[in-house]
């Protein structure tokens, strides 16, 4: 079992681009998290994702947007990048099902913008 | 809304001490309860969990009692190693939410 990964393991950008991470989530999982954890924080969620569509959100501006495939992988796109948007973003997928959703994380993609 | 306050860090402890790392939290239904951990350069990974009151949640040589009465949900290891050394956060979950709430996390590093 391959877990969740993602991709890139680290980017660099600068102001005012755009960025896309990838995830993977774990075989069996149908549903995908996504979470800010900036230096020295723990993280925050943005969004949730199943099937195919947004199913919550956090605290997060419209700049942060994803999207999931039919094969229930997920991708990030943060536009107009700020300074503060470095962090190190996590995905994280759970079984659908509601309940107390257990999730697994992924390894995460470093961003850095300059 | 829900919140987890834990413990400043950092904590440094030789090897072989007893560990307490405290977690409160703040919840307006019924929440599941998580202590993860992650290593350096790793993401997270689940440590244990209680899903509800009087619970233990226990793995690895660490433990943690879910106490509705006084809302915590402390971490606690009888005898640390070096490899113990990383990131602890505590979180909780509600029921039917997505949104998982993680505390600041606790550094712990375990000295020889």
């Amino acid at each position: 079992d391959a877990g969740v990964t993602q991709s890139p393991t680290h980017l660099i950008k600068t102001r005012g681009q755009q960025v896309t991470l990838r995830c993977s989530p774990k075989s069996g999982h149908d549903t995908v998290s996504w979470y800010q954890q900036a230096l020295g924080q723990g993280p925050q969620f943005i969004f949730q994702y199943y099937e195919e569509e947004e199913r919550q959100r956090g605290n997060f501006p419209d700049r942060f947007s994803g999207h999931q495939f039919p094969n229930y992988s997920s991708e990030l796109n943060v536009n107009a990048l700020l300074l503060g948007d470095s962090a190190l973003y996590l995905c994280a997928s759970s079984p659908s099902g509601g309940g107390w959703n257990e999730q697994f994380f992924g390894p995460g993609t470093r961003l850095t913008v300059l | 809304g829900d919140s987890v306050t834990q413990m400043e860090g950092p904590v440094t402890l030789s090897e072989e001490a007893f560990l307490t790392i405290n977690c409160t939290y703040t919840a307006t239904g019924y929440p599941s309860l998580f202590w993860y951990v992650q290593y350096p350069g790793e993401g997270l990974q689940l440590l244990l969990k209680a899903t509800k009151a009087d619970d233990k949640g226990s793995n690895k040589g660490f433990e943690a009692t879910y106490r509705k009465e006084t809302t915590s949900f402390h971490l606690e290891k009888g005898s640390v190693q070096v490899s113990d050394s990383a990131v602890y956060f505590c979180a909780l979950s509600e029921y039917n939410n997505n949104d998982m709430r993680f505390g600041a996390g606790t550094r712990l590093t375990v000295k020889p």
